[in-house]
């Protein structure tokens, strides 16, 4: 068993949608979350970062940690093509540094 | 505030050939990170430097593959010899501590071993 599943996609959705991001995580001791995208060619870039069980919103994005189930999600609302692209989620344990774990990715496309 | 460089950007190899990577992280960022992307999957971390020193590199196929950080600033990551599987892009990214800070990525190196 992996340490972080996420479906790989695709997705694709119609600009405007709401879009679902999802990973399982199996190891309880993570304490960091992060979700990360990835476009095309490119390296990937930091999205948002929590460490705790709850919501955090930053713009159209919001991240949700439920620590008790071992989820972690992404929501973006009135999503956009220049959403297009791979979204990674990461985890990272308390005493590890920066060491991160990272999910599959999922394949988002957001047609006009 | 320029960001992580890498070179080359694509490198085509046959199998057995030996290759190496180049990485220079943002400006004194301690931390250095190489990881692996085979296509398809999520990044995996091969190697970890806090300055000079290597953090973890459990993951590293130590058979073949080799890194160094000189003087706590470029890094560079070998190869020797190829084999197929290494197939992937290899992400070299950095950060200021290490200590869930946020790391910056490269554009990566996409390397394919025929």
């Amino acid at each position: 068993q992996k340490e972080v599943e996420q479906d790989p996609g695709p997705l694709s959705v119609p600009e405007g949608a709401i879009v679902s991001l999802n990973c399982t995580y199996s190891n309880s001791a993570f304490q960091y979350f992060m979700w990360y995208r990835q476009y095309s060619r490119k390296g990937p870039e930091l999205l948002m970062y929590t460490y705790s069980s709850g919501n955090k919103e930053d713009g159209r994005f919001t991240a949700q940690v439920d620590k008790s189930s071992k989820y972690i999600s992404l929501f973006i609302r009135d999503s956009q093509p220049s959403d297009s692209a791979t979204y990674l989620c990461a985890m990272s344990l308390y005493n590890q540094g920066g060491k991160l774990i990272f999910g599959q990715g999922t394949e988002l496309s957001v047609k006009p | 505030e320029a960001g992580v460089a890498q070179s080359p950007r694509y490198k085509i190899i046959e199998k057995r050939q030996s290759v190496a990577f180049w990485c220079n992280p943002i400006s004194g960022h301690a931390t250095l990170y190489w990881y692996q992307q085979i296509l398809g999957q999520g990044p995996k971390l091969l190697i970890q430097f806090q300055n000079n020193g290597v953090v973890d590199d459990s993951q590293l196929p130590k058979d073949r593959f080799s890194a160094e950080r000189l003087k706590g600033v470029d890094s560079t990551l070998k190869i020797q010899p190829a084999k197929l599987e290494d197939s992937a892009v290899y992400l070299c990214a950095s950060s200021s501590t290490g200590y869930t800070d946020t790391q910056y990525f490269g554009p990566g190196t996409r390397l394919t071993v025929l």
